[in-house]
């Protein structure tokens, strides 16, 4: 099974700072790469998928790099919205494994 | 637009069983790998496994924790999804979602709001 432990666990930062959120894998996953955001209450919502691609309606102040094994997540300016818990999921190999998530929170 | 619309969770006993379903609408049900992923409470995500279209095979693949208890099926002609789940333990205890991105790629641009099963005495 494809571990993905994402770094921090939680990062406490101020509206408009930038948010650096990591996810590494322990074996390779090309490019096949997703993040998540999940708000209190509510389902999982795709941000990015494979590394780097955002999904449909999200705002470009968040962007995906990486491949392999090591992937990030930024958010260049922290809107009050964006304060949630993050996710990223592979689906390079089954069983699809998500990480712990990384609670982004106001400081 | 997309919908997926779970239900069927509730209280159940450790060693009963029940059955989730998942009503889609919006897009070709029949194209789409479909799956269900669960979070108990206040921990993160967890995969609990897909069924392929008919084109694919409609084979199944599930997570070691619920491999030959739970079982994925899928009827077309109905645009449903199922989660049949069997003896039932207290771990299985979580907010049950089905996701899909319409396609064959197990990234999930939609899912539904969940149905939360509870297992306890």
């Amino acid at each position: 099974e494809i571990v993905l432990p994402q770094s921090p666990a939680t990062l406490s930062l101020s509206p408009g700072e930038r948010a650096t959120l990591s996810c590494r894998a322990s074996q390779t996953i090309s490019n096949y790469l997703a993040w998540y955001q999940q708000k209190p209450g509510q389902a999982p919502r795709l941000l990015i998928y494979d590394a780097s691609n955002r999904a449909t309606g999200v705002p470009a102040r968040f962007s995906g790099s990486g491949s392999g094994t090591d992937f990030t997540l930024t958010i260049s300016s922290l809107e009050p919205e964006d304060f949630a818990v993050y996710y990223c999921q592979q689906r390079s190999d089954l069983p699809i494994t998500f990480g712990q998530g990384t609670r982004l929170e106001i400081k | 637009e997309v919908q997926l619309v779970e239900s069927g969770g509730g209280l159940v006993k450790p060693g009963g069983s029940l059955r989730l379903s998942c009503a889609a609408t919006g897009f070709t049900f029949s194209n789409a790998w479909m799956s269900w992923v669960r979070q108990a409470p206040g921990k993160g995500l967890e995969w609990v496994g897909r069924i392929k279209t008919k084109t694919d095979g409609a084979t199944a693949d599930y997570a070691a924790p619920v491999k030959g208890r739970f079982t994925i099926s899928r009827d077309d002609s109905k645009n449903m999804l199922y989660l049949q789940m069997n003896s039932l333990k207290t771990d299985d205890t979580a907010m049950y979602y089905c996701a899909t991105d319409r396609g064959s790629s197990s990234r999930y641009n939609y899912w539904g709001q969940g149905t939360l099963v509870t297992v306890s005495s």
